[in-house]
């Protein structure tokens, strides 16, 4: 098993271009997740997506899209970048939102380091 | 608001000492508390998690973690600390006022320099 896989793995964009990452993962989770992670700030949640066919706001959404394509795979996309996108990226899957107590445990993926210039 | 704080942005220890990363919390209801570890470069590894019961969790790689209700504490500890366990750690809280959604609130994070 991959577990969570991210592309790619760096990237430099200039302000204005736009761009889309992306997460997959192989352990049938139904619920996935994109967290911004900064110096000092730990991780923020950008989006989820509860279930297939769901996509919610987190913490600090502004700027971003996502798309959920199916149970696999969920997509980040920066339409047009900005200098304060420049972060680690790192998505996240669980395997169900809806367990009771909500005890589950997300498992990361070894994130994609965006530079916008 | 729910939150973490994770008070130390550095903690600094010498091989084979016990090891203490601080982690409080405020949340409504019942906590549901985790720690992850972060290698440079890497992604966050899951180390362990409270949900209920004993007050000791114990998990990756040696670490065990304290949860103290009346202090609203979560330490993570290691009795005999290595130069592999140098890395970023983080403390987080499962977000349940808006709903089952699983999403996590993490703390700062914690670097932990291990000497030899």
């Amino acid at each position: 098993n991959a577990g969570v896989t991210q592309t790619p793995k760096f990237q430099v964009l200039k302000t204005g271009q736009s761009m889309t990452l992306q997460c997959a993962q192989d352990m049938n989770h139904n619920s996935m997740y994109w967290y911004r992670q900064d110096p000092g700030m730990g991780l923020r949640l950008i989006y989820y997506s509860a279930s297939e066919g769901t996509t919610d706001k987190g913490e600090v959404p502004n700027g971003y899209n996502v798309s959920r394509l199916n149970k696999r795979e969920f997509s980040l996309r920066l339409e047009s970048a900005a200098p304060s996108q420049t972060s680690v990226y790192f998505c996240a899957s669980m395997s169900g939102a809806g367990s009771i107590e909500g005890t589950d445990t997300q498992y990361f993926g070894p994130g994609t380091r965006l530079t916008v210039l | 608001a729910q939150s973490v704080a994770q008070p130390e942005d550095q903690v600094k220890v010498a091989e084979g000492n016990p090891l203490t990363v601080k982690c409080t919390y405020s949340v409504s209801g019942n906590p549901y508390l985790f720690w992850y570890v972060q290698y440079p470069n890497r992604g966050l590894q899951f180390l362990l998690k409270y949900i209920t019961g004993d007050n000791l969790v114990k998990g990756s790689y040696g670490f065990e973690a304290e949860f103290n209700k009346s202090q609203t504490s979560f330490h993570l500890k290691k009795p005999s600390a290595l130069v592999s366990d140098s890395a970023l750690y983080f403390c987080a809280v499962r977000d349940i006022v808006t709903g089952n959604t699983g999403k996590l609130i993490f703390g700062q994070g914690t670097t932990l320099q291990v000497k030899p």
